[in-house]
């Protein structure tokens, strides 16, 4: 596809259950992000892939978050053990550079609801 | 600390009317500034960018503006559609680091005929 997508678009879990949280950039795209976003607040950062390097995790709010990259290409955010403050939108965005001026191109992101 | 502010937080206007959005932010350095449009269960898309020294950015209907040395910008809308309604966000860029986007709350537009 043209642009960057994920899945599922949906997940409902229940608290204490793992999830996974595919992204599919845009091919080529060197930079990629994962954002979580709060029912009515901006994005916030979670962490930085430079192909398959993570290079900043400094946004992932605990030890139970845990994100990969491992060709490069598509990414993998993981939650174990959800918790209801888990619920939110999780954002993906790619970028061709590295360069704060790239633009960065937004899936269409993952509600997860944690009953 | 760095942030972004974003002023109203909600907005209702009619069909034809214009309207403007603000954003203060206090991000230093500065590198560029975007406006992203929100579509309700969608990813932000970019609307305009501007750097330190363009003071405006058109794009089509959406007119930005934006005032480095007091730290404001604004997105006109003009003639509004039912389809622009929607979440703008201010999205601040510092020059380095890879959380370097600074993103306000928001402004929810709902465009009603």
């Amino acid at each position: 596809g043209a642009g960057v997508s994920q899945s599922p678009r949906y997940k409902v879990a229940k608290r204490g259950q793992d999830v996974a949280l595919r992204c599919d950039p845009i091919s080529g795209h060197v930079s990629l992000f994962w954002y979580q976003q709060a029912l009515g607040q901006g994005p916030e950062f979670l962490t930085y892939f430079q192909n398959e390097a993570q290079l900043d995790k400094s946004g992932l709010p605990s030890d139970r978050f845990f994100a990969e990259r491992p060709e490069g290409s598509v990414s993998t955010l993981k939650i174990q053990r959800t918790q209801q403050e888990d619920s939110a939108v999780y954002l993906c965005a790619s970028s061709f550079g590295t360069s704060d001026h790239n633009e960065q191109f937004f899936g269409p992101g993952t509600r997860l609801t944690v009953l | 600390k760095n942030q972004v502010e974003q002023s109203p937080q909600s907005l209702i206007i009619l069909e034809g009317k214009n309207c403007t959005l603000q954003c203060n932010y206090t991000v230093s350095p500065f590198s560029n500034l975007r406006w992203y449009k929100q579509d309700t269960g969608r990813g932000p898309v970019s609307l305009t960018i501007m750097t330190f020294s363009e003071n405006t950015k058109s794009n089509g209907r959406y007119t930005a503006t934006l005032d480095a040395d007091t730290k404001q910008s604004s997105l006109h809308i003009t003639a509004s559609q039912l389809s622009d309604s929607a979440s703008y966000i201010c999205v601040v860029s510092a020059p380095t680091g890879a959380n370097n986007l600074f993103f306000g709350t928001g402004t929810r537009l709902t465009v009603i005929p």
